[in-house]
Protein backbone atom coordinates (compact mmCIF):
# COMPACT_ATOMS: atom_id res chain seq x y z
CA UNK A 1 0.00 0.00 0.00
CA UNK A 2 0.47 3.98 0.11
CA UNK A 3 3.23 5.29 2.93
CA UNK A 4 3.21 7.77 4.61
CA UNK A 5 5.60 9.21 6.70
CA UNK A 6 5.62 11.43 9.52
CA UNK A 7 8.28 12.78 11.18
CA UNK A 8 9.18 13.48 13.94
CA UNK A 9 8.06 10.03 15.84
CA UNK A 10 8.49 12.06 18.96
CA UNK A 11 9.40 15.31 20.80
CA UNK A 12 9.85 16.95 23.79
CA UNK A 13 9.89 20.61 23.74
CA UNK A 14 9.84 22.91 26.77
CA UNK A 15 6.35 25.09 27.33
CA UNK A 16 5.75 28.19 25.44
CA UNK A 17 8.03 27.08 22.45
CA UNK A 18 6.65 25.82 18.71
CA UNK A 19 6.76 22.52 17.45
CA UNK A 20 6.57 21.29 14.00
CA UNK A 21 5.09 17.51 12.88
CA UNK A 22 5.67 16.84 9.07
CA UNK A 23 3.51 14.09 7.03
CA UNK A 24 4.54 13.03 3.84
CA UNK A 25 3.28 10.84 1.52
CA UNK A 26 5.95 9.11 -0.51
CA UNK A 27 4.87 6.89 -3.44
CA UNK A 28 1.50 9.14 -4.20
CA UNK A 29 0.34 12.76 -4.42
CA UNK A 30 -2.52 13.52 -1.42
CA UNK A 31 -4.86 16.78 -2.30
CA UNK A 32 -6.12 16.22 1.57
CA UNK A 33 -4.15 15.07 4.37
CA UNK A 34 -5.96 14.21 7.63
CA UNK A 35 -4.84 15.54 11.23
CA UNK A 36 -6.18 13.99 14.34
CA UNK A 37 -5.50 13.78 18.34
CA UNK A 38 -5.04 10.85 20.13
CA UNK A 39 -4.80 10.43 23.97
CA UNK A 40 -3.82 7.43 25.93
CA UNK A 41 -6.43 4.87 25.37
CA UNK A 42 -8.64 6.40 23.75
CA UNK A 43 -9.94 7.02 19.88
CA UNK A 44 -8.26 9.40 17.07
CA UNK A 45 -10.42 12.83 17.11
CA UNK A 46 -10.12 14.72 13.82
CA UNK A 47 -8.61 17.59 14.27
CA UNK A 48 -8.13 19.50 10.94
CA UNK A 49 -8.51 18.47 7.23
CA UNK A 50 -5.85 19.97 5.18
CA UNK A 51 -6.52 20.47 1.02
CA UNK A 52 -3.54 21.76 -0.74
CA UNK A 53 -3.30 24.79 -1.65
CA UNK A 54 -5.81 26.12 0.83
CA UNK A 55 -7.00 26.98 4.15
CA UNK A 56 -7.37 24.00 6.47
CA UNK A 57 -10.73 22.74 7.49
CA UNK A 58 -10.68 23.16 11.68
CA UNK A 59 -13.27 20.87 13.72
CA UNK A 60 -15.43 22.25 16.39
CA UNK A 61 -13.06 23.12 19.42
CA UNK A 62 -10.07 22.99 17.67
CA UNK A 63 -8.19 26.22 17.77
CA UNK A 64 -6.33 27.21 14.39
CA UNK A 65 -3.91 29.89 15.87
CA UNK A 66 -2.55 26.99 18.09
CA UNK A 67 -2.43 24.08 15.40
CA UNK A 68 -1.40 25.92 12.46
CA UNK A 69 -1.83 23.45 9.44
CA UNK A 70 -0.26 24.49 6.03
CA UNK A 71 -0.94 22.18 2.95
CA UNK A 72 2.13 23.32 0.55
CA UNK A 73 2.19 20.72 -2.09
CA UNK A 74 0.47 17.39 -3.13
CA UNK A 75 3.46 15.52 -0.46
CA UNK A 76 3.72 17.64 2.47
CA UNK A 77 1.43 18.93 5.02
CA UNK A 78 2.69 20.55 8.73
CA UNK A 79 1.09 20.58 12.19
CA UNK A 80 2.97 23.41 14.14
CA UNK A 81 1.56 23.20 17.62
CA UNK A 82 1.89 26.97 18.50
CA UNK A 83 3.04 28.33 22.20
CA UNK A 84 2.76 24.66 23.66
CA UNK A 85 1.66 23.69 27.11
CA UNK A 86 1.30 20.35 28.91
CA UNK A 87 -2.20 20.00 27.98
CA UNK A 88 -1.20 19.84 24.34
CA UNK A 89 0.76 16.92 25.04
CA UNK A 90 -0.69 13.57 23.35
CA UNK A 91 -0.59 11.67 20.22
CA UNK A 92 -0.59 13.29 16.76
CA UNK A 93 -1.44 11.38 13.26
CA UNK A 94 -1.83 12.39 10.01
CA UNK A 95 -3.52 10.28 6.70
CA UNK A 96 -3.28 11.18 3.47
CA UNK A 97 -5.95 10.09 1.20
CA UNK A 98 -6.02 8.77 -2.01
CA UNK A 99 -8.73 7.96 -3.68
CA UNK A 100 -11.63 6.53 -0.90
CA UNK A 101 -8.73 5.62 1.01
CA UNK A 102 -6.45 6.96 3.77
CA UNK A 103 -3.29 5.88 4.84
CA UNK A 104 -1.85 6.83 8.12
CA UNK A 105 1.55 8.41 9.15
CA UNK A 106 3.11 6.33 12.27
CA UNK A 107 2.36 9.44 14.64
CA UNK A 108 4.69 11.58 16.68
CA UNK A 109 4.00 11.57 20.59
CA UNK A 110 4.90 15.16 21.92
CA UNK A 111 5.39 16.13 25.03
CA UNK A 112 5.40 19.16 26.74
CA UNK A 113 7.78 19.98 29.69
CA UNK B 1 -23.26 13.52 11.16
CA UNK B 2 -22.21 9.64 11.60
CA UNK B 3 -21.06 7.88 14.47
CA UNK B 4 -19.41 4.72 14.89
CA UNK B 5 -19.65 2.75 18.20
CA UNK B 6 -17.50 -0.10 19.93
CA UNK B 7 -19.33 -1.96 22.57
CA UNK B 8 -16.31 -3.87 23.28
CA UNK B 9 -13.75 -1.58 24.96
CA UNK B 10 -11.36 -4.96 26.00
CA UNK B 11 -11.47 -8.17 24.93
CA UNK B 12 -9.26 -11.13 25.61
CA UNK B 13 -8.76 -14.27 23.94
CA UNK B 14 -7.15 -17.21 24.26
CA UNK B 15 -4.28 -17.69 21.28
CA UNK B 16 -5.94 -20.29 18.60
CA UNK B 17 -9.44 -19.42 19.41
CA UNK B 18 -11.66 -17.44 17.63
CA UNK B 19 -12.29 -13.28 17.78
CA UNK B 20 -14.94 -11.51 17.29
CA UNK B 21 -15.02 -7.21 17.62
CA UNK B 22 -18.45 -5.33 17.01
CA UNK B 23 -18.82 -2.54 15.36
CA UNK B 24 -22.32 -0.51 14.82
CA UNK B 25 -22.49 2.78 12.87
CA UNK B 26 -24.59 5.93 12.35
CA UNK B 27 -24.96 6.79 8.80
CA UNK B 28 -28.20 8.47 6.65
CA UNK B 29 -26.66 6.82 3.36
CA UNK B 30 -24.29 3.98 2.59
CA UNK B 31 -21.18 4.77 4.21
CA UNK B 32 -17.71 3.54 3.19
CA UNK B 33 -16.57 1.48 6.27
CA UNK B 34 -12.85 0.78 7.90
CA UNK B 35 -11.17 -1.67 10.44
CA UNK B 36 -7.83 -0.61 11.27
CA UNK B 37 -5.18 -1.86 13.89
CA UNK B 38 -3.09 -0.17 16.17
CA UNK B 39 0.19 -1.44 18.01
CA UNK B 40 1.23 0.68 20.75
CA UNK B 41 2.79 3.83 20.30
CA UNK B 42 2.73 3.38 16.16
CA UNK B 43 0.17 4.40 13.67
CA UNK B 44 -2.60 2.67 11.79
CA UNK B 45 -2.53 -0.08 9.79
CA UNK B 46 -5.66 -0.78 7.40
CA UNK B 47 -7.55 -4.26 7.62
CA UNK B 48 -10.33 -4.08 5.58
CA UNK B 49 -12.91 -2.35 3.67
CA UNK B 50 -16.30 -2.64 2.27
CA UNK B 51 -17.64 0.59 -0.13
CA UNK B 52 -20.17 -1.83 -1.74
CA UNK B 53 -20.67 -5.19 -3.41
CA UNK B 54 -20.11 -8.38 -1.40
CA UNK B 55 -20.56 -7.96 2.24
CA UNK B 56 -18.20 -10.22 3.30
CA UNK B 57 -14.92 -8.58 2.91
CA UNK B 58 -11.41 -10.54 3.37
CA UNK B 59 -8.70 -8.34 4.67
CA UNK B 60 -5.32 -8.99 5.62
CA UNK B 61 -3.92 -11.48 8.66
CA UNK B 62 -6.56 -13.58 8.23
CA UNK B 63 -9.60 -11.02 8.96
CA UNK B 64 -13.34 -10.61 7.51
CA UNK B 65 -15.80 -8.60 8.13
CA UNK B 66 -19.48 -8.43 7.42
CA UNK B 67 -21.40 -5.95 6.41
CA UNK B 68 -25.12 -5.92 8.02
CA UNK B 69 -27.52 -3.14 6.47
CA UNK B 70 -30.16 -4.46 8.97
CA UNK B 71 -28.56 -4.08 11.78
CA UNK B 72 -25.76 -1.29 10.88
CA UNK B 73 -23.05 -3.31 11.65
CA UNK B 74 -19.85 -4.23 10.38
CA UNK B 75 -18.01 -7.11 12.76
CA UNK B 76 -14.75 -7.96 12.60
CA UNK B 77 -13.76 -11.66 12.55
CA UNK B 78 -10.77 -14.10 13.09
CA UNK B 79 -11.41 -17.83 12.98
CA UNK B 80 -7.68 -18.36 15.22
CA UNK B 81 -5.65 -15.54 17.05
CA UNK B 82 -2.43 -15.12 17.08
CA UNK B 83 -0.43 -13.89 19.94
CA UNK B 84 0.73 -11.12 17.51
CA UNK B 85 -3.03 -10.23 17.13
CA UNK B 86 -2.45 -8.32 20.66
CA UNK B 87 -3.70 -4.84 19.55
CA UNK B 88 -5.85 -1.92 19.31
CA UNK B 89 -8.69 -2.37 16.74
CA UNK B 90 -10.78 0.92 15.49
CA UNK B 91 -13.66 0.52 13.24
CA UNK B 92 -14.46 3.79 10.90
CA UNK B 93 -16.62 5.20 8.71
CA UNK B 94 -16.42 7.57 6.35
CA UNK B 95 -18.73 9.82 5.02
CA UNK B 96 -18.97 9.84 1.02
CA UNK B 97 -21.19 12.68 1.12
CA UNK B 98 -18.29 14.53 3.51
CA UNK B 99 -15.42 13.91 1.60
CA UNK B 100 -14.74 11.20 3.12
CA UNK B 101 -13.99 12.22 6.34
CA UNK B 102 -13.35 9.41 8.53
CA UNK B 103 -14.91 8.69 11.97
CA UNK B 104 -13.41 6.24 14.16
CA UNK B 105 -14.91 4.35 17.12
CA UNK B 106 -13.71 4.09 20.63
CA UNK B 107 -11.60 0.86 19.81
CA UNK B 108 -11.33 -2.33 21.55
CA UNK B 109 -8.01 -3.47 22.66
CA UNK B 110 -7.38 -7.18 22.32
CA UNK B 111 -5.07 -9.10 24.33
CA UNK B 112 -4.34 -12.92 23.64
CA UNK B 113 -3.40 -15.12 26.28
CA UNK B 114 -1.27 -17.75 25.82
Amino acid sequence: GAVVSQHPSWVICKSGTSVKIECRSLDFQATTMFWYRQFPKQSLMLMATSNEGSKATYEQGVEKDKFLINHASLTLSTLTVTSAHPEDSSFYICSARTGTEAFFGQGTRLTVV
Amino acid sequence: AQSVTQPDIHITVSEGASLELRCNYSYGATPYLFWYVQSPGQGLQLLLKYFSGDTLVQGIKGFEAEFKRSQSSFNLRKPSVHWSDAAEYFCAVGAPAAGNKLTFGGGTRVLVKP
